[in-house]
C-alpha cells in the first residue's frame, strides 16, 4: 500500500480564496482524521470520520472550514474563505484494525500558506 | 480531545546516550502508539503497545506501559544524531479513536 496520500503537498494562496485539501486513506481503514499543526498550537484534531460518516467535528475552528468524505477512498477539507491565520500544515491520517488494535498512519501533510 | 502530555518538552543529549520520554493519559485505552516527526515532515509511526502489554522492543526503541498510572515511556538507546526529532504519543480506545496529545518531546542529539 502507498500509505496515506495527500495533495497538494504545498499550497500558497491569497486571503479570501477557497482552498481544498485532499486525502486518500489506506485501503481498508475505517477511520479518517484531519489534523492541523502550527508552532503556536501544536497538533490539533479538526474532525474525524468513521465509515465515511463525520463523528466529531468539534475541532473545526469555524464555519469557514468544512470536510467531506464521499466514499471510503477520498476525503476533502475545504476552507472558504481562507485567512492568513489558517496557514499551517494539515495532516490526514487513517486508522485501521491490526493485531495490536487500532493503528493510525499519517500522510505527509499539506503545507498551506495564506498570504 | 487531548488526554495528557509528554514530558519533558525538550531533551538534549550527546550521541551514544540514552533518551527517555514520558507520556501520560487520562482515560482507559486499547493501545498506545509512539510517533516521530522530523522537522518539516509528517509523523512516522514507531511502535504500538497494547493495553495488556507492559513492555515492547523494536530495534533501539523500548516502550513501557503502566496502565495503573496511565503512563508510558519511550527509551531510545545509543542515540544518534538522526534521532533528532519530536516524539508524540497517541492512545486508541476500542472504537478506534486516536488523539495525539501534548506538544510532544523535542529531542536533540548532539554529535
Amino acid at each position: 500500500d502507498a500509505g496515506v496520500i495527500q495533495s497538494p503537498r504545498h499550497e500558497v494562496t491569497e486571503m479570501g480564496q477557497e482552498v481544498t485539501l485532499r486525502c486518500k486513506p489506506i485501503s481498508g481503514h475505517d477511520y479518517l482524521f484531519w489534523y492541523r499543526q502550527t508552532m503556536m498550537r501544536g497538533l490539533e484534531l479538526l474532525i474525524y470520520f468513521n465509515n465515511n460518516v463525520p463523528i466529531d467535528d468539534s475541532g473545526m475552528p469555524e464555519d469557514r472550514f468544512s470536510a467531506k468524505m464521499p466514499n471510503a477512498s477520498f476525503s476533502t477539507l475545504k476552507i472558504q474563505p481562507s485567512e492568513p491565520r489558517d496557514s499551517a500544515v494539515y495532516f490526514c491520517a487513517s486508522t485501521g484494525w491490526t493485531s495490536g488494535g487500532y493503528e493510525q498512519f499519517f500522510g505527509p501533510g499539506t503545507r498551506l500558506t495564506v498570504l | 480531545s487531548q488526554q495528557g502530555e509528554e514530558d519533558p518538552q525538550a531533551l538534549s543529549i550527546q550521541e551514544g546516550e540514552n533518551a527517555t520520554m514520558n507520556c501520560s493519559y487520562k482515560t482507559s485505552i486499547n493501545n498506545l502508539q509512539w510517533y516521530r516527526q522530523n522537522s518539516g515532515r509528517g509523523l512516522v509511526h514507531l511502535i504500538l503497545i497494547r493495553s495488556n502489554e507492559r513492555e515492547k522492543h523494536s530495534g533501539r526503541l523500548r516502550v513501557t506501559l503502566d496502565t495503573s498510572k496511565k503512563s508510558s515511556s519511550l527509551l531510545i538507546t545509543a542515540s544518534r544524531a538522526a534521532d533528532t526529532a519530536s516524539y508524540f504519543c497517541a492512545t486508541a480506545d476500542n472504537y478506534g479513536q486516536n488523539f495525539v496529545f501534548g506538544p510532544g518531546t523535542r529531542l536533540s542529539v548532539l554529535p
